[in-house]
């Protein structure tokens, strides 16, 4: 058990912008999430995953947001022609469903500075 | 839709002692969670401690210990003993199981920046 583990740590882009993000968690966890978190502020829900298929996706994730789980395994977000607001620390967590703790392992994150 | 409040945006405490962190939330559900998560600087989220709504007895985990009010929607954390390393934001987070019909997404509250000074 390896942990969470996100690529890359930083990002800084230009606006107008893509980027994509990797998210690799636990390998025995089926359930992978995403959140972003603003300075001062806790993280807020974006989309989640139960194995290849995704869910749930918040009303914050834009269509220029988009997220795969292919094979259910590791996760990328992309974000398309970014905007100075996509500047945040994008994290992702993982889980066990049907695990009865409903602890979600977070990854060290991902900081995104668009200029 | 479910909010979490965390009225304490800073707090700070001498070490060896003993701190409170508050946390309030509103909801319709019966059965839930309650968390705290703890975000050291620079350094991932880990969970620190862990409420199931439907239990009455008070989560306890070494020198952490809640206070869980269902009644009142309350859900505070007591750390005891403070130490250095306690340093960190501390976030409460509610969620809802999938058996409930959730989608065990975590809301957040904002935090509280808590310092522990030597």
């Amino acid at each position: 058990d390896t942990g969470v583990s996100q690529n890359p740590r930083h990002k800084i882009t230009k606006r107008g912008q893509n980027v994509t993000f990797r998210c690799d968690p636990i390998s025995e966890h089926n359930r992978l999430y995403w959140y972003r978190q603003t300075l001062g502020q806790g993280p807020e829900f974006l989309t989640y995953f139960q194995n290849e298929a995704q869910l749930e996706k918040s009303r914050l994730l834009s269509d220029r947001f988009s997220a795969e789980r292919p094979k259910g395994s590791f996760s990328t977000l992309e974000i398309q022609r970014t905007e100075q607001g996509d500047s945040a620390m994008y994290l992702c967590a993982s889980s066990l469903r049907g695990k009865s703790s409903y602890e979600q392992y977070f990854g060290p994150g991902t900081r995104l500075t668009v200029t | 839709a479910q909010t979490v409040t965390q009225s304490q945006p800073e707090m700070s405490v001498q070490e060896a002692e003993t701190v409170t962190l508050s946390c309030t939330y509103d909801t319709s559900e019966n059965n839930y969670y309650l968390f705290w998560y703890k975000q050291p600087p620079s350094r991932q989220m880990i969970l620190v401690i862990r409420q199931e709504a439907y239990k009455q007895q008070n989560a306890t985990e070494n020198r952490f210990s809640v206070n869980f009010q269902k009644a009142a929607k309350s859900f505070s954390l007591k750390i005891s003993d403070s130490q250095l390393g306690d340093t960190a934001m501390y976030f409460c987070a509610f969620m809802t199981p999938a058996t409930q019909g959730g989608s065990e997404k975590l809301v957040f509250g904002k935090g509280t920046k808590l310092t522990v000074n030597p």
